[in-house]
């Protein structure tokens, strides 16, 4: 039961460089999305994704771009990295049917941009 | 390392006492709510879920309740044990959208 897996799990970046954080998972799920969490906040929705080759912005996708070319992976790219981009990000899938529409996470990447 | 919730609301509670954990939501449509419980240095981990259409439901040592009238979901937990230590907080999705809205979370500490 691997669910949703999330590689790497630590990345220190320099301002400019671009990096692909890769997100997988093995429920068949339809959905996937992208967040990023600073401290004290809540969740902010970066990227999401309806269903292979369907991809859509959220409410802060300036600086990155996603993918989907298969329903199992959902890579998020940053291209020029910059402080602002520090943050923790999770990838989540979704489960949907009529008695619930559970989001399960990933184990986050913690990334610091300097 | 723990870059999550620096400064989020703390519930303390005694190991053994009853927990409540408070969530208010503002989308008057939204018809389905989940409750988290994160780790440091993890990734967020479904506890419980209440559809709009029920207000109550129960689990295994918690409870979540659901008052629509002012918008309010509470998490109950029995028994509060250390390993319940953790940030907790509430989303909200109305059904056939996209879009969940995720609360900023309660840290819940376990007092020996």
């Amino acid at each position: 039961n691997a669910g949703v897996t999330q590689t790497p799990k630590f990345r220190i970046l320099k301002i400019g460089q671009s990096m692909t954080l890769q997100c997988a998972q093995d429920m068949n799920h339809n959905y996937m999305y992208w967040y990023r969490q600073d401290p004290g906040m809540g969740l902010k929705l970066i990227y999401y994704s309806v269903g292979a080759g369907i991809t859509d912005k959220g409410e802060v996708p300036n600086g990155y771009n996603v993918s989907r070319s298969t329903t199992e992976d959902f890579p998020l790219r940053l291209e020029l990295a910059a402080p602002s981009q520090t943050s923790v990000y999770f990838c989540a899938s979704r489960q949907t049917g009529a008695t619930n529409e559970k989001l399960f996470f990933g184990s986050g990447t913690q990334l610091s941009v300097l | 390392g723990e870059s999550v919730g620096l400064h989020l609301p703390t519930l303390s509670v005694q190991e053994g006492d009853n927990s409540i954990i408070n969530c208010a939501y503002s989308n008057s449509a939204s018809d389905y709510f989940i409750w988290y419980k994160q780790e440091s240095g993890k990734g967020p981990q479904f506890i419980i879920d209440i559809r709009s259409n029920m207000d109550k439901r129960q689990g295994q040592r918690v409870t979540v309740l659901l008052n629509k009238t002012v918008k309010h979901l509470s998490l109950q937990i029995a028994a509060t044990q250390p390993g319940d230590s953790a940030v907790y907080f509430c989303a909200d999705l109305t059904s056939g959208t996209y879009k969940y809205i995720f609360g900023t979370g309660t840290r819940l500490k376990v007092l020996a």
